[in-house]
């Protein structure tokens, strides 16, 4: 299956805590994109990062690339209650579709 | 104001009868999909089109069908030949394959 991995599944924080979020995915990519999903509303696109990337940073959100690995983190300093949200992680493969496999999400919770 | 836009955000039917979901956009986006989503799960393609009047079926086309007749439309069908059909059902476009994708409002459909 080429379908990527997230980990961890659930994650409860406090408010201004850092949040970590992690991939994996089985093999090679042309980018790896992060996503945001609210309850029961569609997907935000949050950061794409291309395979002769290594970091990326948008706001809180830093996102890193491991190809070695083949995986990817995603951060989120000092995290917010309005940060609750499913995140998904998805990768474009190396063939020439338009094809993008998602993880199965990570569901963070920020408690106030 | 530009966006793709889903409708109806809710939908019923009884089971046996095809029913067609409506995807709109005016990014001007080349590319469009349609994915599936499962409670708690990721999202698994459907079909998915990269120019008008040609598309591509994706990883579950079994009892969907798709037509792209023009760029700002890519409608699925819901047919009675899919087992299981209940699910949140989103579209999604993009510029090309290789850029982030923009998603719709998602439609929920209930079979019963």
């Amino acid at each position: 299956s080429q379908q990527g991995e997230e980990d961890p599944q659930a994650l409860s924080i406090q408010e201004g805590e850092n949040a970590t979020m992690n991939c994996s995915y089985k093999t090679s990519i042309n980018n790896l994109q992060w996503y945001r999903q609210n309850s029961g509303r569609g997907l935000v696109h949050l950061i794409l990062i291309r395979s002769n990337e290594r970091e990326k940073h948008s706001g809180r959100l830093r996102v890193t690339l491991d190809t070695s690995k083949k995986s990817s983190s995603l951060l989120i300093t000092a995290s917010r209650a309005a940060d609750t949200a499913s995140y998904f992680c998805a990768h474009r493969l190396m063939d020439s579709s338009y094809k993008l496999i998602f993880g199965s999400g990570t569901r963070l919770l920020v408690r106030p | 104001d530009g966006g793709i836009t889903q409708s109806p955000k809710y939908l019923f039917r009884k089971e046996g009868q095809n029913v067609t979901l409506s995807c709109e956009q005016n990014l001007n986006h080349d590319a469009m999909y349609w994915y599936r989503q499962d409670p708690g799960q990721g999202l698994r393609l459907i079909y998915y089109s990269q120019i008008v009047n040609d598309f591509q079926k994706g990883d579950i086309a079994e009892g969907y069908s798709v037509s792209r007749e023009k760029k700002e439309s890519f409608p699925l069908t819901v047919t009675s030949a899919q087992k299981n059909p209940t699910a949140f059902y989103l579209c999604a476009s993009s510029l090309q394959g290789d850029y982030e994708q923009y998603f719709g409002p998602g439609t929920r459909l209930t079979v019963t």
